[in-house]
Formats: structure tokens, sequence, C-alpha cells
């Protein structure tokens, strides 16, 4: 079974201070996806970014940048001088690979992030 | 602008009623959702079409049935809802591989009365 475990709740934050949102992973594939999501009071989930479980090269982009660690299967993500606009709800999330054509998702519980202007 | 649209965003049913959710997108993918997600939670799954063949069904009760007229539509038909399924109710389609993002439309929030 797979699963994603986001300790942090709720995070508040001042306006462009950085802030890391944890992220940890457990799955018995060898082959699996890593992605985060964005979501706005609208609602609407936003895709960020994905990262394949062979490719542990680190991203930035932006004021966004992500870790990715197998050795201590985590998946962070780190906001450089947040702005009120990052405030939302991150979820990580977590899929292997199968041959339907579809995506089998398990998302972490979301961590709010509040930035105070 | 998202390129999953919802309608209706919001709705209001009693238990007696009938009425549906739609969702459409043209990027050509030929995969499509539907996620429930109760405030303060992660979406859940519900349902997965792939090539207009329903291809996962998570246990949800039969008062929601999934339809997929076309690869650009999903709809899910509601009869004889209960309370506690308020919530909010996204639709999502990602590109025919396993491995890609999803696209999510802002949701149709329902309230059961």
């Amino acid at each position: 079974a797979q699963k994603v475990t986001q300790a942090q709740t709720e995070i508040s934050v001042v306006e462009k201070e950085d802030v890391t949102l944890d992220c940890v992973y457990e799955t018995r594939d060898t082959t699996y996806y890593l992605f985060w999501y964005k979501q706005p009071p609208s609602g609407e989930l936003v895709f960020l970014i994905r990262r394949n479980s062979f490719d542990e090269q680190n991203e930035i982009s932006g004021r966004y940048s992500w870790n990715f660690q197998k050795s201590t299967s985590s998946f962070n993500f780190t906001i450089t001088a947040s702005q009120v606009v990052d405030s939302a709800v991150y979820f990580c999330a977590l899929s292997s690979s199968n041959s339907g054509g579809y995506q089998k998702v398990t998302f972490g519980t979301g961590t709010k992030l509040q930035v105070i202007p | 602008d998202t390129e999953v649209t919802q309608t209706p965003k919001h709705l209001v049913m009693g238990m007696t009623n009938k009425k549906s959710l739609k969702c459409e997108q043209h990027m050509g993918h030929r995969a499509m959702y539907w996620y429930k997600q109760k405030a303060k939670k992660p979406p859940e799954l519900m349902f997965v079409y792939s090539y207009e063949k329903l291809s996962i069904n998570e246990s949800v009760p039969s008062r929601f049935s999934p339809e997929c007229p076309n690869s650009s539509l999903l709809n899910l038909h509601l009869h004889a809802l209960q309370p506690e399924d308020s919530a909010l109710y996204l639709c999502a389609s990602s590109h025919r591989t396993s491995t890609g993002e999803l696209f999510f439309g802002e949701g149709s929030r329902l309230t059961v009365l």
C-alpha cells in the first residue's frame, strides 16, 4: 500500500520569509511518481511539479524548489520569499505506473499555508 | 484559466432531487476522474474512466452514477443523496499515460439539504 504523510497541518509565515513543506512517502514500487499540487481557496488543484523515482535531481522554478531524497523517502517543497498569493493548501501526492492508462494517486492530507502580509 | 470546465459551480439539492454535475475537457486526454473532497481533507477518488470505459469505481454508493458520453465529457448523476454527501466534487483529466499529472477543474460545491 502507498502512503503519503504531510505532518504539518498548518503553517503561518510572514511575507518574504522562506518556508518548507515536508512530505514523506511509503511505497513498495521501484518506479513511482511524486507530485505537488496547490489548492487555493477557489478550489481547483493546480499541478506544480512531478518527479520520477529514478531522477533525484533537485529542481528550482522561480521561488519554488524541491528536494527529493530517496534515502529518506522525502520530497520537500520550499518557497523562497513567500508572498500572500502563496496562501493555499498544498498536497503532496504519489502514484505508480499501471497498464490502464490512468493515474491512481495517493494524496497526503495537505498543509495549509498562510502568508501574512 | 482552467482547461477542465465544471458546471455548475454551486448546487443545492434536496434528498429526493435528481441532478447532474458536468465536466468537459478539450486537451485530448483519454482518462477522466471524479473526486470528492470534504472540508480540510484531501481529494478522494470516486471513479476513473479510461478511453470512455469505467476503469475504477472506488465502492461508491449507487446514488452516484457516472457517465462518459465521449472522450471530452464526464457526467456525475446524483439521486437520493444524503446530507453527508455535501462536498466539493472535482473532475480531473490526464494524458493517456499513467505517469502524467492530473488537470483539475474548479469543482462543483454540492450542498444536500
